[in-house]
């Protein structure tokens, strides 16, 4: 029982440069997240999916694209990467009223 | 600005002690969740207390929540050094499905 997988672990981008963080839970879960923490800070929600085939906006979406492929599966894709970027991204999945389980992160350093 | 603030920011006291972190909110919460975060690393759930709880307890964790004021309050007893952490409060809005996060308070137990 894997839980929350993030992939990649760790990424640098040049400025400009798109890239798709992946994350897949094994759960069950109807809800997925997509946080950024920078350092020192909280975490902050980028995107979210109450369930599948819907999405909705977080506190911070600008620069960010996400897709709900399945169940199990949500992506955060960067299109045009940018320094302000730069952080440490968790995926999230939850059902109904309960709590998180998260990933294990992903480190983006864009350049 | 985030749903949930916390304070202090940072506190250090010494073994043995009991820490006490407060976390108010702005919004109507279907429930109030604490979180532990050790050096960076993925969030782990500690406690969920429910809008219609008033206390919960999980071992050296006792979680109040006032919605009146609308704030809650972490306590940990007889605190170890392993407790150093970063700790976290979110809040599930909008029908529970969004969870959000305050910016934590820093936790350092000196031995």
């Amino acid at each position: 029982n894997a839980g929350v997988t993030q992939t990649p672990k760790f990424q640098v981008l040049k400025t400009g440069q798109s890239m798709t963080l992946q994350c897949a839970q094994d759960m069950n879960h109807n809800s997925m997240y997509w946080y950024r923490q920078d350092p020192g800070m909280g975490l902050r929600l980028i995107y979210y999916s109450a369930s599948e085939g819907t999405t909705d906006k977080g506190e911070v979406p600008n620069g960010y694209n996400v897709s709900r492929l399945n169940k199990r599966e949500f992506s955060l894709r960067l299109e045009s990467a940018a320094p302000s970027q730069t952080s440490v991204y968790f995926c999230a999945s939850k059902a109904y009223a309960t709590e998180a389980f998260f990933g294990q992160g992903t480190r983006l350093t864009v350049v | 600005s985030q749903q949930g603030e916390e304070d202090p920011q940072a506190l250090s006291i010494q073994e043995g002690e009991n820490a006490t972190m407060n976390c108010s909110y702005k919004t109507s919460i279907n429930n109030l969740q604490w979180y532990r975060q050790n050096s960076g690393r993925g969030l782990v759930h500690l406690i969920l207390i429910r809008s219609n709880e008033r206390e919960k307890h999980s071992g050296r964790l006792r979680v109040t929540l006032d919605t009146s004021k609308k704030s809650s309050s972490l306590l940990i007893t007889a605190s170890r050094a392993a407790d150093t952490a970063s700790y976290f409060c979110a809040t599930a809005i909008q029908g529970a499905q969004k969870l959000v996060f305050g910016q934590g308070t820093r936790l350092t137990i000196n031995p």
